[in-house]
């Protein structure tokens, strides 16, 4: 089993700061990563899939980026409605299907 | 639009059983793998099961094989997650999620199962 393991557990940042979350692969997942949001009572949102491509819809201020075991996702100027939290998920090996630990950002 | 609709959650004795079932609409439910996937409270998604367009082929996580079955009927663009001898663990919020070469891209608002006494 692919283990994804992302850091920071919590990001407190302010509007219009610039975030930026990690996700590490035990084993290289070479671009099959995909990023998710979820806010609280809402379903999960697929934002970023093949490690940088933006998914319908998303914003082009959420950037994908990496390779191999290491992973980004930047969200530039931060808005108050991408307070939530993020997951990354590996595909390339499955199954399973496993999803890092999250990563929650606030304000 | 894609629309996905879970029903069928509730509560549920341990060592019960419940089936869930997700109604797709919005594109050709035939051609396109499904999955569903699990959040317990306060915790992070688990990835549950995932069946291919045409149902004929189906993964799981081991914490659920041999007890849970997905299955589709593409005649009623519906899927099913039927779960048996339910395990206090496994109370979580159950989401039906499209599955395709863009991965987990559309999901439903979930159902909630919880296996308790």
């Amino acid at each position: 089993e692919i283990v994804m393991t992302q850091s920071p557990g919590t990001l407190s940042l302010s509007p219009g700061e610039r975030a930026t979350l990690s996700c590490r692969a035990s084993h290289s997942i070479s671009t099959n990563l995909a990023w998710y949001q979820h806010k609280p009572g809402q379903a999960p949102r697929l934002l970023i899939y093949a490690a940088s491509f933006r998914a319908t819809d998303i914003p082009p201020r959420f950037s994908g980026s990496g390779s191999g075991t290491e992973f980004t996702l930047t969200i530039d100027v931060v808005q108050s409605e991408d307070f939530a939290v993020y997951y990354c998920l590996q595909y390339n090996k499955w199954p399973p299907k496993t999803f890092g630990q999250g990563t929650r950002v606030e304000i | 639009e894609v629309q996905l609709v879970e029903s069928g959650g509730g509560l549920v004795q341990p060592g019960g059983s419940l089936r869930l079932s997700c109604v797709a609409s919005g594109f050709t439910f035939s051609t396109h793998g499904m999955s569903w996937v699990r959040q317990i409270a306060g915790k992070g998604l688990e990835w549950v099961s995932t069946i291919n367009g045409g149902g004929d082929a189906t993964y799981y996580a081991d914490s659920v094989k041999g007890r849970f079955t997905i299955s589709k009927d593409n005649s009623k663009n519906t899927l099913y997650l039927e779960m048996d001898t339910l395990r206090t663990e496994d109370t979580a919020f159950y989401y039906c999620v499209r599955d395709d070469w863009r991965p987990l891209d559309y999901w439903g608002q979930g159902a909630l199962v919880t296996v308790s006494s």
